[in-house]
Formats: structure tokens, sequence, C-alpha cells
């Protein structure tokens, strides 16, 4: 089981719709990263949270520590927003490792 | 463009050729990050370079050969690679090493080994 759970795996939305993706994990985390990865491959920052709630545009960001959960909200979705979503989680301390969820890929049609 | 760039974008060699990854960024940062991204697989972290000096090395095979000549350059040299190193493989910098610093990730190099 990979410490870093998202789901769903795939997700298909209209133009228009509200989208939520999870993010679960099992470790103890001093930060958590939500990343976009577009077709050609490079990766985009978007969040990196370690308490409450963050907005930037459409999207909203926030994290649970207790529960050791994160969703990242898209408001108002459009085509231009498919893409992979990935969550990542950072230890504590001088472990420089993120650990990785496996992504979403969203599709937004028009 | 993020600020890291990395040439070349996609690069296909045969398992006894040498080759060489490079990523640079002048964005000030003083860490930079070799990342692996194999199909249907999450990220993994290779290599971590803090003030040129390498930090972590995780468990990569030999055949893999990071360099990092200043904070602003870093490069992989590929060597008697095997096809199952296929795979996008992405640079990334950051401020410092600590948690509470964002990462800009580069547009990655697509490798297929033949």
């Amino acid at each position: 089981k990979n410490e870093v759970e998202q789901s769903p795996q795939n997700l298909t939305a209209q133009e228009g719709e509200f989208i939520t993706i999870n993010c679960s994990y099992s470790v103890g985390i001093s930060a958590l990263h939500w990343l976009q990865q577009h077709p050609g491959g490079g990766i985009v920052s978007l969040f990196m949270l370690s308490s409450g709630k963050k907005k930037h545009g459409r999207l909203i960001a926030t994290i649970n520590i207790q529960e050791k959960h994160s969703s990242l909200h898209i408001t108002a979705s459009h085509p231009r927003d498919s893409a992979v979503y990935i969550c990542a989680v950072r230890g504590g301390g001088s472990n420089y490792k993120l650990t990785f969820g496996k992504g979403t890929l969203l599709t937004v049609n028009p | 463009e993020t600020g890291v760039t990395q040439t070349p974008r996609h690069l296909v060699m045969g398992m006894t050729n040498k080759k060489s990854l490079k990523c640079e960024q002048h964005l000030g940062h003083n860490a930079m990050y070799w990342y692996k991204q194999s199909a249907k697989k999450p990220l993994e972290l290779m290599f971590v370079y803090s003030l040129e000096e390498r930090v972590e090395n995780n468990s990569v095979p030999s055949r893999f050969s990071p360099e990092c000549p200043n904070s602003s350059h870093l490069f992989l040299h590929l060597h008697t690679l095997q096809p199952e190193d296929s795979a996008l493989y992405l640079c990334a910098s950051s401020q410092e090493t600590g948690w509470a610093y964002g990462y800009t990730f580069g547009s990655g190099t697509r490798l297929t080994v033949v």
C-alpha cells in the first residue's frame, strides 16, 4: 500500500462543474504539495500546505492534519484544467524525500 | 517556462551509449533534485544536491551518475542503461532543502532506451 493514496484515479467532468480530488496519507508530515502535470510532462507546483486552507484563483486546497487528509477543489472547471493532479507529502526533519501519489487524471469536456 | 530548463526534451539511446541530461536554473535556488517518473508509477526521488553537495542518493544504480558543478546546473550522466530505465526524468529546484520551501520543476526529459 502506497503511503499516499489519491482518489479518484480518473475523473471526467463537464465544463463548469465543481471538482474535488482527495488525498490520504499514512505518515506524519511537515508539508503536503499539490502538483499539476500536463500531457507534455512538465510539473507545476499548485500549493504547499502544512495546515488549513489555501486559495489561488479557481483552485482551493485544504488539509486536515488530524485525519491525514487533503482535498483539491476546482470551481467552474474548464477544459484547460485537464491534467494529472498529483499529491505529494514531505516528512519532517532532514528527510528530503517527497512521497508521491499516483495522480488523478482529470478530463474536463466542453 | 518555469525557470528550470531541462535539455534535451527527448532522448533515444542504445544500451551501450553514454549520454547526459542537463538541468539549469537561475532562480537563485540552492537545492536541486533529480526525479524519475516511470509509466504508471509515482515519481521517485533519485538525487538531492544542496549547495553543490550531494545529500541524498536514493539507492540509485551506478549507471546513473549525477554531477552538480555549481548551484545553477545539474547533470545526470547515463551509461549502459537498460530498457527499464526508459522514463521521464524531471529536475526540480528549491530555495533550500528544508520542508518549508516549495519546488519548481522542469519540463522533463523523455528517455527511451532501445
